[in-house]
C-alpha cells in the first residue's frame, strides 16, 4: 500500500507538446506538492496545493500549471514542454494536525525527458 | 532566510566504518522542524527522521543516530558500521512553522554516500 503513486513513471516527449503528470494519494492529506530534482539544484518546489482547487506557485513555477479537483489527485501540466524541463518530478504529500508537520511522503518519481 | 548546507558533496567509506553526514541550517524562527531523507540508487525518497526545535535529545535507531545541536545550528547524521545498502544520497531539510499556507520545506543539496565492500 504505497499511499501515494505517480504516473507515468517514465515519459519521453517532444519539444512543444503538452504533458500531464498525475499524483494520486490515498492518505486524505490536505497538502500536496510537486518538486523537480536536477543535478546541482537538489529538490525545488514547482507548485503546491493546500486543498481542493487551492493551489499556489513555488520557486520554479514558470512553464507549469497544476490542478486539484479532488483531494486525492494533483496534476502537473507542462503546457509546451521544453528541453529545460527534462527532469525527475516528485510528488509529495503532508498532513497537518495538532502535531504540526509530519514531514513529507514522496511518490516514486516520474522521469521526464523532452527531446 | 532559511538555508540548509550540506558541505560534504560526496563521501566514500569502506564497509563497517562509521560515517557522519553534516547538516548546518539557518533560520530566524524559534519553532522549526528538521528532517533527513534517504535517496537510494533506485531513486525514491525515504523519510528517515523528523526533529522539532524544542527537542534536542539525540536519537538512535539501530545503526543510525542523529545529533541535534541548536547552539551550532547543526543536525548531523551518523551511520555506525556502514553497509553497502547505506549507499545513497542523503538530504537534510528544514521546515519553519507555517507563515504561509503550506508546510514549506527547504532541502539541502544532498550528500552522496558510497559504501565500498
Amino acid at each position: 500500500d504505497a499511499g501515494i503513486t505517480q504516473s507515468p513513471r517514465h515519459k519521453v516527449t517532444e519539444t512543444g507538446t503538452p504533458v500531464t503528470l498525475r499524483c494520486h494519494q490515498t492518505e486524505n492529506h490536505r497538502y500536496m506538492y510537486w518538486y523537480r530534482q536536477d543535478p546541482g539544484h537538489g529538490l525545488r518546489l514547482i507548485h503546491y496545493s493546500y486543498g481542493v482547487k487551492d493551489t499556489d506557485k513555488g520557486e520554479v513555477s514558470d512553464g507549469y500549471s497544476v490542478s486539484r479537483s479532488k483531494t486525492e489527485d494533483f496534476l502537473l501540466t507542462l503546457e509546451s514542454a521544453t528541453s529545460s524541463q527534462t527532469s525527475v518530478y516528485f510528488c509529495a504529500i503532508s498532513g497537518t494536525g495538532t502535531d504540526y508537520n509530519y514531514g513529507y511522503t514522496f511518490g516514486s518519481g516520474t522521469r521526464l525527458t523532452v527531446v | 532566510a532559511q538555508k540548509v548546507t550540506q558541505a560534504q558533496t560526496e563521501i566514500s567509506v569502506v564497509e563497517k566504518e562509521d560515517v557522519t553526514l553534516d547538516c548546518v541550517y539557518e533560520t530566524r524562527d524559534t519553532t522549526y522542524y528538521l528532517f533527513w531523507y534517504k535517496q537510494p540508487p533506485s531513486g525514491e525518497l525515504v523519510f528517515l527522521i523528523r526533529r522539532n526545535s524544542f527537542d534536542e535529545q539525540n536519537e538512535i535507531s539501530g545503526r543510525y543516530s542523529w545529533n541535534f545541536q541548536k547552539s551550532t545550528s547543526s543536525f548531523n547524521f551518523t551511520i555506525t558500521a556502514s553497509q553497502v545498502v547505506d549507499s545513497a544520497v542523503y538530504f537534510c531539510a528544514l521546515s519553519e512553522r507555517a507563515k504561509t499556507s503550506y508546510d514549506k520545506v527547504i532541502f539541502g543539496p544532498g550528500t552522496s554516500l558510497s559504501v565500498i565492500p
